[in-house]
C-alpha cells in the first residue's frame, strides 16, 4: 500500500514569489492535514481537509491556503514568500477524522532565498 | 488550551540501556496522545498512541508509554537501546473538535542519541 506521497520533495524559490506544494493521500484516506516544520518554531498546524472541507485551521496568515480534491489529494499554496517561510512541510493522512492517528509523508523542504 | 512539554532536548544511552522520554501534557478534556519518530530528511512515523483504551500502550520497535492521568505525563520507554534508535521523539495531543479527532499539537522534540 502507497503511502503519503508529497511533490516535490525539494524546492527553492524567491522572496515573493508564490508555491504550491501537492500531497496525494493514502487510498481510502480522506482527511488530510498540513504541517509546518522549522528548527526555532517546531511542529505547527495549519490547515485539515476532510471531504474537500477545511474543518480545522491553525494560527497562520492568510498567504497560506489549501484546498483538496474529489479524490482527496490536497494541495496548499504560499503566497508572497519570506524568508521565515523557509521550512519542511509535512503532509499527513487519516481515513477521517477520528482516533486512528495520521500518516505522515516525507515532507517537501522548502527554501526562500 | 492543550499543550505538550517534552523534557530534554537531548537524551544521550548506551547501546542495550533503558531508553526514557519524558512527556507532560496539559489538558482540560480527555485527551488522545501520540509518540512519532522522526529520521532524518523523512516525515514523523506515528510509534503508538493513547485513546483512552489501556493506559499502558505498546507500539513498534519495542517502545511502549504508560499514560498517567494524576501526572499528566505519557513518558515513552523501551528496555534496551539499538543503535537504530537514534532519532528524534516527538509527543503530540490532540482533542476532539466538533466530535472527531482534532489537529495534533506537539512537544519540541527529543533528539536521543545511541553511543556503541
Amino acid at each position: 500500500k502507497a503511502g503519503v506521497t508529497q511533490t516535490p520533495r525539494y524546492l527553492i524559490k524567491t522572496r515573493g514569489q508564490q508555491v504550491t506544494l501537492s500531497c496525494s493521500p493514502i487510498s481510502g484516506h480522506r482527511s488530510v492535514s498540513w504541517y509546518q516544520q522549522t528548527p526555532g518554531q517546531g511542529l505547527q498546524f495549519l490547515f485539515e481537509y476532510f471531504s474537500e472541507t477545511q474543518r480545522n485551521k491553525g494560527n497562520f496568515p492568510g498567504r497560506f491556503s489549501g484546498r483538496q480534491f474529489s479524490n482527496s489529494r490536497s494541495e496548499m499554496n504560499v503566497s508572497t514568500l519570506e524568508l521565515g517561510d523557509s521550512a519542511l512541510y509535512l503532509c499527513a493522512s487519516s481515513p477521517e477524522p477520528t482516533v486512528y492517528g495520521y500518516t505522515f509523508g516525507s515532507g517537501t523542504r522548502l527554501t526562500v532565498v | 488550551a492543550q499543550s505538550v512539554t517534552q523534557l530534554g532536548s537531548h537524551v544521550s544511552v548506551s547501546e542495550g540501556a533503558l531508553v526514557l522520554l519524558r512527556c507532560n501534557y496539559s489538558s482540560s478534556v480527555p485527551p488522545y496522545l501520540f509518540w512519532y519518530v522522526q529520521y532524518p530528511n523523512q516525515g514523523l512515523q506515528l510509534l503508538l498512541k493513547y485513546t483512552s483504551a489501556a493506559t499502558l500502550v505498546k507500539g513498534i520497535n519495542g517502545f511502549e508509554a504508560e499514560f498517567k492521568k494524576s501526572e499528566t505525563s505519557f513518558h515513552l520507554t523501551k528496555p534496551s537501546a539499538h543503535m537504530s534508535d537514534a532519532a528524534e521523539y516527538f509527543c503530540a495531543v490532540s482533542v476532539l473538535h466538533g466530535g472527531s479527532q482534532g489537529n495534533l499539537i506537539f512537544g519540541k522534540g527529543t533528539k536521543l542519541s545511541v553511543k556503541p
